[in-house]
């Protein structure tokens, strides 16, 4: 049973544009959520997080929006580069109970942005 | 580079054999986190370590076992290997206090490949 889904495996967006990543939970237990980027052969690097109590946070290019309600949250790039390109994780952690710390990770999303 | 470290790089084996994977975290960093990533898969979190005691299991099968010595590195041992077990093995480790907060940072990880 999947707690963390990324429903698009891919995305192809032209440069200069804005990508818009998703991802849904189904654990209402999770109050923090994480967005890593994976390059081949490398391991994930964090790119940007929110806790439960925000409902937007932002880093330059990057903005991450959670909807509690809906179980949802995305990640937003604008604008778009080539070297953006790469395979987009989101995990989830729940501050209490026995997982505590743990991170729960979507299948995750490879992001293509064209010249 | 995250500063965490895994060795080997690659490693190709046979069937039912005994292979030890390695992890050093940051400098600093009490927990140490192991991931598996096969074909298609998100990272399923598989066992953490806090300052060299277990603290959680996830979906850890039988056949693996892990340890965190008191430098705070940490070895994942898998025996009687199935095909199945070809993967990536990913080490992450986060600050020292442990918390859900902070974030994890991973390892360029070992390339498990078992014929």
């Amino acid at each position: 049973d999947q707690q963390v889904k990324q429903n698009s495996p891919s995305l192809s967006v032209q440069e200069g544009r804005i990508s818009i990543l998703n991802c849904d939970y189904t654990n209402s237990m999770f109050d923090y959520f994480l967005w890593y980027k994976k390059y081949p052969a490398e391991g994930p690097t964090f790119l940007i997080s929110i806790s439960s109590i925000k409902d937007k946070n932002e880093d330059g290019r990057f903005t991450v929006f959670l909807n509690k309600s809906a179980k949802h949250l995305s990640l937003h790039i604008v604008p778009s580069q080539p070297g953006d390109s790469a395979v987009y994780f989101c995990a989830a952690s729940a501050s209490y109970g026995g997982s505590q710390g743990n991170l729960i990770f979507g299948k995750g999303t490879k992001l293509s942005v064209k010249p | 580079d995250s500063g965490v470290t895994q060795t080997p790089k690659h490693l190709i084996t046979a069937t039912g054999q005994r292979v030890t994977l390695r992890c050093s975290p940051r400098s600093g960093d009490l927990s140490v986190y192991w991931y598996q990533q096969s074909l298609d898969q998100g990272l399923q979190f598989l066992i953490q370590y806090y300052n060299g005691e277990e603290r959680a299991k996830g979906n850890i099968l039988e056949r693996f076992s892990a340890q965190q010595f008191p430098d705070l590195h940490s070895e994942l041992n898998l025996s009687s290997l199935e095909l199945g077990d070809s993967a990536l093995y990913f080490c992450a480790s986060s600050a020292p206090s442990g918390g859900s907060y902070n974030e994890q940072f991973f390892g360029p990880g070992t390339r498990l490949t078992v014929l």
